[in-house]
């Protein structure tokens, strides 16, 4: 299995719901990412588990929470987002977790905020 | 701070035909260099993975060479089809978890 499953595939909130996403890959893999893609933009970084602890915080906002249950698991919970928020959130893994493996993504929640 | 650019942002090639796609990048320093590939709205599918101390790699019709000292990378893809149709990001990694990706290159095959 080389893959990472992501889910809902598309999600559409209003500005006052909660929600999360979820991440899931069963490759063995010990880093974990959430990245967030505008259209037509590179993907950017937001956050980094390694070993089930999160590593990289790249300033997010505190409406975005990530959780990272176990080593397969990744979680990102959203409150109280703004209509600029809406992008393609992407979640990737990697191997050995230091970072300078192979990046595997998943297909991406495309999320819409009213 | 790392910066990758991609040029062309955009290319539109007959079947068949032969094509580059460029990359470069300000900081030498690399761990190594990963191409990808991007369909309109969905996530990214590796296509090849360069590491540092490595010239090339090869994977059936695609290529992708690296020249750490020119900051210079380039992806070839041979006998083009229009399912190569899509958005090609290259991504250098400097250290750490901090991979930076360029703003891709959009490859339109024509039939």
């Amino acid at each position: 299995d080389t893959e990472v499953t992501q889910t809902p595939k598309h999600l559409v909130m209003g500005m006052t719901n909660k929600k999360s996403l979820k991440c899931e890959q069963h490759m063995g893999h010990r880093a974990m990412y959430w990245y967030k893609q505008k259209a037509k933009k590179p993907p950017e970084l937001m956050f980094v588990y390694s070993y089930e602890k999160l590593s990289i915080n790249e300033s997010v906002p505190s409406r975005f929470s990530p959780e990272c249950p176990n080593s397969s698991l990744l979680n990102l919970h959203l409150h109280a987002l703004q209509p600029e928020d809406s992008a393609l959130y992407l979640c990737a893994s990697s191997q050995a977790g230091t970072g300078k493996e192979k990046l595997f993504f998943g297909s991406g929640t495309q999320l819409s905020v009213l | 701070k790392q910066e990758v650019t991609q040029i062309p942002a955009a290319l539109s090639v007959p079947e068949g035909e032969n094509l580059v796609l460029n990359c470069s990048f300000t900081d030498s320093a690399i761990y190594n260099l990963q191409w990808f590939r991007q369909d309109p709205g969905k996530g990214l599918t590796s296509l090849l993975l360069i590491q540092s101390s490595q010239r090339e790699q090869t994977s059936g019709r695609l290529n992708a060479s690296l020249d750490k000292s020119s900051g210079r990378s380039t992806l070839y893809i041979a006998a083009s089809q229009p399912g190569d149709s899509a958005t090609y990001l290259c991504a250098s990694n400097t250290g750490g978890f901090k991979t930076i990706f360029g703003a891709g290159t959009r490859l339109f095959v024509k039939a």
